[in-house]
């Protein structure tokens, strides 16, 4: 298996515009985590899916971020208006079983950038 | 609020320098404690779940211990190749996953 597929790698926008990451999770993982990593804040979890239905959202900082996944291979986080403060890493992860496994999978991460 | 830090922010070791990493954590109904490694530029890797005091877990080099108020991630006779980020975090029972910040562990050959 490929891994965690995240696309794009590297995004730069502009303060305003909507920014769109991309996830295809491992094939046969019923889990799916969506984090955002900065230095001032560390890791932190956003939103998590369990077979395509998202089960915690209280990471997620305000109504300016959503995530949908509309089947078992692919998720989106949005952010619509984007904003500089929303500078960060995005890791989308995946995992099998009940999530007190943690054994989950990292992408590689999306590095956003708004100016 | 459910809270976890970790110690040292940054750690130095001489290859073959055995040390511990340390992880407090305030999580009420402890579901699940876990290590994760991070390298720069990629996301981290899985390295144990720890579910109840007195549990330990090894792989290679490393072992994990946990305690009803703390872990230590034991580094054994460390090479260059174990230097990373060690992140621990929390999952308790009706909340959200908790990271710590994470030690920087470099290892000099």
């Amino acid at each position: 298996d490929a891994g965690v597929i995240q696309s794009p790698r590297h995004e730069v926008t502009e303060m305003g515009q909507e920014v769109t990451l991309r996830c295809k999770p491992i094939s046969g993982h019923d889990y799916l985590f969506w984090y955002r990593q900065t230095m001032m804040r560390g890791l932190e979890l956003l939103i998590y899916f369990n077979n395509n239905v998202p089960i915690d959202d209280s990471g997620m900082p305000e109504d300016r971020f959503s995530a949908k996944m509309p089947n078992a291979s692919f998720s989106t986080l949005k952010i619509q208006p984007s904003e500089p403060r929303d500078s960060a890493v995005y890791f989308c992860a995946s995992s099998f079983g009940p999530e007190s496994s943690y054994e989950q999978y990292f992408g590689p991460g999306t590095r956003l950038t708004v100016t | 609020e459910d809270q976890v830090t970790q110690s040292p922010e940054a750690l130095r070791l001489q290859e073959g320098e055995s040390s511990s990493l340390n992880c407090s954590y305030t999580v009420s109904g402890l579901r699940g404690l876990f290590w994760y490694r991070q390298d720069p530029g990629k996301g981290p890797e899985f390295l144990f779940t720890l579910y109840s005091a007195g549990e330990e877990k090894e792989k290679e080099r490393l072992k994990a211990t946990l305690t009803k108020k703390e872990s230590f991630l034991h580094i054994t006779a460390p090479k260059p190749e174990d230097s990373a980020t060690y992140l621990c975090a929390g999952h308790s029972y009706g909340q959200n996953f908790v990271f710590g910040p994470g030690t920087r562990l470099s290892v000099l050959p």
